[in-house]
């Protein structure tokens, strides 16, 4: 098991570009999560999914856009990307509502700087 | 206001010298409440769950405790090995409210 695999690591955006960030998962997690980390600060949700073909907003979501056709795939699209975008963004799955005892699984992070 | 503040924001320790975190919460019906580890360039690694005011739990140095208000990670003899940004989170009775305090760092100097 792979876990929970982003791409890219690392990336530098100008000002009004867009781009992707992929997020894919092997454990056959129905929820999937994206959070925003700045420096010294809380994660924060910006979008989930509970499953193919349902995305709903969490806290941070403007600025983003997300798709779930399959289980194991969740993008995270930035359009007109903004210097207030730079950050880490992580990725996230677990089988189940996480208060229920299952742990969410985390990836290893995209760094984002936009320029 | 559903809010997670942890505390302090750093914490120097030298090996063996035993300290506690805080995590303090304020949420409309408290699901869970998470610990996690997260070392630099990594994601949040997975460490507890409480459910309960008086629920504690246990992994080798470490040991969370639960009360109405807010938690604590306990860090017993600590080791270097035991650096990391240490962050708790916390899930409301609407599932989709889950929230993450902005973390300690600790760094445990031998």
């Amino acid at each position: 098991n792979a876990g929970v695999t982003q791409t890219p690591k690392f990336r530098i955006l100008k000002i009004g570009q867009s781009m992707t960030l992929q997020c894919a998962q092997d454990m056959n997690h129905n929820y999937m999560y994206w959070y925003r980390q700045d420096p010294g600060m809380g994660l924060k949700l910006i979008y989930y999914s509970v499953g193919a073909g349902i995305t709903d907003k969490g806290e941070v979501p403007n600025g983003y856009n997300v798709s779930r056709s399959t289980t194991e795939d969740f993008p995270l699209r930035l359009e007109l990307a903004a210097p207030s975008q730079t950050s880490v963004y992580f990725c996230a799955s677990s089988y189940s509502l996480a208060a229920l005892g299952n742990t969410i699984y985390f990836g290893e992070g995209s760094w984002l700087t936009v320029v | 206001e559903d809010q997670v503040t942890q505390s302090p924001e750093a914490l120097r320790l030298q090996e063996g010298e035993s300290s506690s975190l805080n995590c303090s919460y304020t949420v409309s019906g408290l699901r869970g409440l998470f610990w996690y580890r997260q070392d630099p360039g990594k994601g949040p690694e997975f460490l507890f769950t409480l459910y309960s005011a008086g629920e504690e739990k246990e992994k080798e140095r470490l040991k969370a405790t639960l009360t109405k208000k807010e938690s604590f990670l306990h860090i017993t003899a600590p080791k270097p090995e035991d650096s990391a940004t240490y962050l708790c989170a916390v899930q409301a009775r609407d599932f989709n409210k889950f929230y993450f305090g902005s973390g300690t760092k600790l760094n445990v100097k031998p």
